[in-house]
């Protein structure tokens, strides 16, 4: 059975660090892409980008290039999303998921709320 | 601003046909393949519809796909309360190196 478990909620201070964490099962890790996937409060969907695991080839949305950064151990099936200093309009659920292709995404991990607060 | 235009609600009564419109391009809609998503409140998105028209196992043949030039649309029949949701389309977009594209969205509700 597939699956993609993620890492726990975190509430974080603006300027902090933080690396989110996507665990895959079931498959053949390093043949699958992997999305990750914002969702502000209220709001719609929004590609952040992909990673390929077998050869960690990564490709970004305009939107999120360079303010986040994308990488994956194949030892350990997991994938991660990493900022390096968060802002409060990082304030979202995200989600990460298998891509297929042409915007697929099979499986969907449950999700990971991140709280940025003073 | 979504790149795929999507009307933000919907609604109908319990038994009717609705349609969901997903407007693109031809660097997306034009020349990919289309998917929808189901999102149920304060759930993670579920594949319902993949390559313009096919079904994951598991979806009822009540949800529906297709796809023409540079518009798709998803149609649910027989409308149950359980489909109150939020829908999504998404595709691929040849432009910029290649990106996945979402609609903004559409929150249907059953009357």
């Amino acid at each position: 059975e597939v699956q993609l478990v993620q890492s726990g909620a975190e509430v974080k201070k603006p300027g902090e660090s933080l690396k989110i964490s996507c665990k895959a099962s079931g498959y053949s890790f390093t043949t699958y892409w992997i999305g990750w996937v914002r969702q502000m409060p209220g709001k719609g969907l929004e590609w952040m980008g992909i990673i390929y695991p077998g050869d960690s080839d990564t490709r970004y949305s305009p939107s999120f290039q360079g303010q986040v950064t994308i990488s994956a151990d194949k030892s350990i099936s997991t994938t991660y999303l990493q900022w390096s200093r968060l802002k409060a309009s990082d304030t979202a659920m995200y989600y990460c998921a298998r891509h297929i292709r042409f915007g697929e995404f099979d499986f969907w991990g449950q999700g990971t709320l991140l709280t940025v607060s003073s | 601003q979504s790149v795929l235009t999507q009307p933000p609600s919907a609604s109908g009564t319990p038994g009717q046909r609705v349609t969901i419109s997903c407007s693109g391009s031809s660097s997306n809609i034009g020349r990919n393949t289309v998917n929808w998503y189901q999102q149920l409140p304060a759930t993670a998105p579920k594949l319902l519809i993949y390559s313009n028209n096919q079904r994951p196992s598991g979806v009822p043949d009540r949800f529906s796909g297709s796809k023409s030039g540079t518009s798709a649309s998803l149609a649910i029949s027989g409308l149950q309360s359980e489909d109150e949701a939020d829908y999504y389309c998404a595709t691929w977009d040849d432009s910029l190196n290649g990106l996945v594209v979402f609609g903004g969205g559409t929150k249907l509700t059953v009357l």
